[in-house]
């Protein structure tokens, strides 16, 4: 089931850089997208979300942009910190789906370097 | 700031054995569910729980599994009887009422389950 795409596994950026991130999606259904954030031993943490009516959400350092045409979005990160170094996980939930059930993409590793 | 709590963080078992996990999600919360992560593998879904029943599950959940909500605090996932492929780690999570609200999860830190 590939639904949910992030076709990066890593990502190295500087510091003070920005970092953007990039997710695929199938399923023309999905009406909701959000980012998460995990570290290691722990659970993801969600980080911003944007509904299919909208094209961009923002909320600090962090930009969601959504591009239903390419049925794609993207996280952008600026300035990146050293603490922004995580897995990040795109999720996607459908207007059919229950509340709360997200696909899943198979995450992108960041690593921001000093 | 809120949060979900499980435990136990770690559990190893044998074949055949059932285990419980448990989960404490955040209080005011009404919807909870159960996703696992496979090593290697993407966060999937498992079960998703309201008003004191499921309401949705995926194929993955099946006669093996079972949740329950046995007061006003737990959540728990009962695997009846543990199979290798069953060795992943489950995050329980919760989220409140209105339509974004119910989609966005809190989940808890996890319970790594290892079946031997």
């Amino acid at each position: 089931d590939q639904q949910v795409k992030q076709n990066s596994p890593s990502l190295s950026v500087q510091e003070g850089r920005i970092s953007i991130l990039n997710c695929d999606y199938t399923n023309s259904m999905f009406d909701y997208f959000l980012w998460y954030k995990k570290y290691p031993a722990e659970g993801p943490t969600f980080l911003i979300s944007i509904s299919s009516i909208k094209d961009k959400n923002e909320d600090g350092r962090f930009t969601v942009f959504l591009n239903k045409s390419a049925k794609h979005l993207s996280l952008h990160i600026v300035p990146s910190q050293p603490g922004d170094s995580a897995v990040y996980f795109c999720a996607a939930s459908g207007a059919t789906d229950s509340w709360g059930k997200l696909q899943f993409g198979a995450g992108t590793q960041v690593v921001v370097t000093p | 700031e809120p949060e979900v709590t499980q435990t136990p963080s770690h559990q190893v078992t044998q074949m055949g054995q059932e285990v419980i996990l448990r989960c404490v999600p955040i209080s005011n919360h009404l919807y909870f569910y159960w996703y696992r992560q496979i090593l290697g593998q993407k966060v999937e879904f498992l079960v998703s729980f309201y008003n004191n029943e499921i309401s949705e599950k995926s194929e993955i959940f099946d006669d093996q599994f079972s949740v329950e909500r046995p007061d006003g605090s737990n959540f728990t996932l009962k695997i009846r009887s543990t199979k290798l492929e069953d060795s992943a780690m489950y995050f329980c999570a919760s989220s409140g009422t209105g339509a974004s609200g119910a989609n966005v999860l809190t989940f808890g830190a996890g319970s790594r389950l290892t079946v031997l």
